[in-house]
């Protein structure tokens, strides 16, 4: 079973802070890293993909790929109540994708 | 595009009874993924189509769970008996490989089990 290993949180951070999530994967052979946000009651909705070393900005959102540390993260800048959500990393391999337990963000007004 | 289609959205059940979920995949997407998702947790592969094959069903409990993709389109998750654990939310998401020639997972909005 492929591992993929998010701190679970919560994690707080004031509005207009930077959050910054972290992600492990166990599988040196992946190819592709993905963040997915999901509100509550709601399914996951991708926000990031990331294929390379180095890193990719959309927006407020900067992922973040290391694959010699096998190791993947996501900022948010001037982070905003709208940000608060559970945030899920997930790693793909092949047609296959693994997925986090997901980290928990409140951004507080 | 439209999304990735499931019904019903809501569904409670007593313990021991039957459920089927159904899910209808983005248009033209050959690869189709059931997930479980239990509350505080991420989603659980349980089973992946391509085409209408089975590719991975390692961690679908098939006494008890059983799903198809008949035609190769839409697919059907059904659950009998159903045990309290059961209660989730089932994904079901489907992809294709992008212009990068990467795979991206699209999400349909879930289905939500409750088992009494």
């Amino acid at each position: 079973q492929k591992e993929v290993e998010q701190n679970s949180g919560p994690l707080s951070v004031p509005e207009g802070a930077i959050a910054s999530l972290n992600c492990t994967y166990s599988d040196r052979v992946s190819q592709s890293f993905f963040w997915y946000r999901q509100y509550s009651g709601k399914s996951p909705e991708l926000i990031m993909s990331i294929y390379s070393n180095g890193d990719k900005e959309d927006g407020r959102f900067t992922a973040q790929l290391n694959k010699a540390s096998q190791y993947v993260s996501l900022l948010i800048r001037d982070s905003q109540p709208s940000d608060s959500a559970t945030y899920l990393c997930a790693v793909n391999t092949g047609n296959q994708f693994y997925f986090g337990t997901g980290t928990s963000l409140t951004v507080i007004p | 595009e439209a999304g990735v289609a499931q019904s019903p959205r809501y569904k409670i059940i007593e313990k021991r009874q039957s459920v089927a979920f159904w899910c209808n995949p983005i248009s033209g997407h050959a690869t189709l993924y059931w997930y479980q998702q239990i509350l505080g947790q991420g989603p659980k592969l349980l089973i992946q189509f391509q085409n209408n094959g089975v590719v991975d069903d390692s961690q679908l409990p098939k006494d008890r769970f059983s799903a198809e993709r008949l035609k190769g389109v839409d697919s059907t998750l059904k659950i009998q008996p159903a045990k309290l654990e059961d209660s989730a939310v089932y994904l079901c998401a489907s992809s294709a490989p992008t212009v990068s020639g990467a795979n991206v997972l699209t999400f349909g909005a879930g289905s939500r089990l409750t088992v009494l």
